[in-house]
C-alpha cells in the first residue's frame, strides 16, 4: 500500500526568509501525482502545488517550489520569502490513477516576525 | 460559485445518537468523497463515489453510510454515534478522480460525540 510520511511534525521560520518542508513516500508505481495541500486555521484544505511523476521539471507556483526526486521517492516543499499568512498546516499527498488520496501526518509551519 | 458545501459546520452528538452530515457539490464532478481528519493527523478517506449509484469503501469505513442519488448530493450517515467519530469531516469532489484534476474540498464539519 502506499504510505506518505512527513517526519517534521513542526516547523518554524523567520517572516521572509526560506523554509523547506520535506515528504517521502513509499510506491511501486511509475505514473503517479504528489501534491501539497495548505491548512490554515480556518480548517480549509488549499492545493499549493502539484507535481506529475513523469514531469522531470519541478513544479513552481510563485513564492512556492517542490523539489522531486524521484529515485529517492521524495518531494518537499520550499517557501520562499516567507509571509505570515504562510501560517499553517501542510499535507503532503500522493495519488495513482483514479486512486484514493494518501495524506501524509502533517507539518504545522509557524512564522516568526 | 459555491462548489463543494457542507452541512452542519459544527455539531454535537450523544453516544448512540445518529446524524446525516450533507454535501453537495454543484461543479458536476462524477467522484465524490468523504474524509476525517483526527487532531493533528492527515484526512483519511471513509467511503467514495464513482458516480451516481456507485459508492465503495475507502480506508476507515466502519461506523458510517453512504449514499449517493444523484451527481450533487453525497450524505454521510453515522448510524449509532461513538466517542471514536469525533472529528472532522471533509467531503471533496473531482471530474474524473485523477490527479490531473484535483479535488476540490469542502470547509468540514466539526463532529463532536460526547
Amino acid at each position: 500500500a502506499q504510505t506518505v510520511t512527513q517526519s517534521q511534525p513542526e516547523m518554524s521560520v523567520q517572516e521572509a526568509e526560506t523554509v523547506t518542508l520535506s515528504c517521502t513516500y513509499d510506491t511501486s508505481e511509475s505514473d503517479y501525482y504528489l501534491f501539497w495541500y495548505k491548512q490554515p486555521p480556518s480548517r480549509q484544505m488549499i492545493l499549493v502545488i502539484r507535481q506529475e511523476a513523469y514531469k522531470q521539471q519541478n513544479a513552481t507556483e510563485n513564492r512556492f517550489s517542490v523539489n522531486f526526486q524521484k529515485a529517492a521517492k521524495s518531494f518537499s516543499l520550499k517557501i520562499s520569502d516567507s509571509q505570515l499568512g504562510d501560517a499553517a498546516m501542510y499535507f503532503c499527498a500522493y495519488i495513482q490513477g483514479a486512486q484514493k488520496l494518501v495524506f501524509g501526518q502533517g507539518t504545522r509551519l509557524t512564522i516568526n516576525p | 460559485n459555491a462548489g463543494v458545501t457542507q452541512t452542519p459546520k459544527f455539531r454535537i452528538l450523544k453516544i448512540g445518537q445518529s446524524m446525516t452530515l450533507q454535501c453537495t457539490q454543484d461543479m458536476n464532478h462524477n467522484y465524490m468523497y468523504w474524509y476525517r481528519q483526527d487532531p493533528g493527523m492527515g484526512l483519511k478517506l471513509i467511503y467514495y463515489s464513482v458516480g451516481a449509484g456507485i459508492t465503495d469503501k475507502g480506508e476507515v469505513p466502519n461506523g458510517y453510510n453512504v449514499s449517493r442519488s444523484t451527481t450533487e448530493d453525497f450524505p454521510l450517515r453515522l448510524e449509532l454515534a461513538a466517542p471514536s467519530q469525533t472529528s472532522v469531516y471533509f467531503c471533496a469532489s473531482s471530474p474524473t478522480g485523477s490527479g490531473n484534476q484535483p479535488q476540490h474540498f469542502g470547509d468540514g464539519t466539526r463532529l463532536s460525540i460526547l
